[in-house]
């Protein structure tokens, strides 16, 4: 069936540090993944997206891996920052690019020790 | 620029009564998706537009839930005699095109008494 896990329920980090979060994924159609922020209180927001002809994106600070062997994707988030406290959550989009439909996991909170 | 807008913030009703909440997405972007999201889980997708229509509603739960995108911009969900399991924050996201990324609104917490 279609399902995506996250490793570890929460990670914690001392400021400064790299971070990285790790999910999994069930459904080899997916060929779109993606990245989401949520603070308490407000909506997911968008921070990186991968499409399966891919392996690695970087932006501003982060950067995604995708691994399609063993259906793992990351996150990996450079120099972290206090504001960088949050839930984390991936996405992928389950059948493939004929859906709009997303399925998310249960998410990863990262704290950030200053 | 503006980004999702979700309407209202909150709404605490009974049990039994009917809701509607609304979404205006981003300027210009033809596709509209609404989720749900309970305390502690990731976003559940219920339906998705793709202007005017419903290309995908097979994450609404029942005939209760219902949707709707008249003129292709906003959106509506329409929940018909709510029940206390219908608790949730309701999420809607809007993107160029299916795709691309989906841009969430902050959604409305629904409280149902």
């Amino acid at each position: 069936g279609e399902s995506v896990g996250l490793h570890l329920p929460t990670l914690s980090v001392q400021e400064g540090d790299n971070s990285i979060i790790n999910c999994a994924y069930s459904n080899s159609a997916s060929d779109y993944f993606i990245w989401y922020k949520q603070e308490s209180g407000k909506g997911p927001q968008f921070i990186i997206d991968i499409r399966s002809n891919m392996d690695k994106r970087q932006g501003q600070r982060v950067t995604v891996l995708l691994n399609k062997t063993v259906k793992h994707l990351s996150l990996q988030i450079a120099a972290t920052q206090p504001g960088d406290s949050a839930v984390y959550f991936c996405a992928e989009n389950g059948s493939g690019s004929n859906t709009g439909k997303l399925i998310f996991g249960q998410g990863t909170t990262l704290q950030v020790k200053p | 620029g503006a980004g999702v807008s979700q309407t209202p913030s909150n709404k605490v009703t009974e049990k039994g009564k009917y809701v509607e909440l609304r979404c205006d997405p981003i300027s210009g972007h033809t596709a509209l998706y609404w989720y749900r999201q309970s305390l502690g889980q990731g976003p559940e997708f219920l339906i998705y537009f793709q202007g005017t229509g419903a290309a995908d509603d097979s994450g609404l739960p029942n005939d209760r839930f219902f949707a709707v995108r008249p003129e292709g911009s906003v959106s509506t969900l329409k929940i018909q005699r709510t029940e206390r399991g219908d608790s949730a924050v309701y999420l809607c996201a809007s993107s160029l095109g299916n795709g691309q990324p989906q841009h969430f609104g902050d959604g409305t917490r629904l409280s149902i008494l």
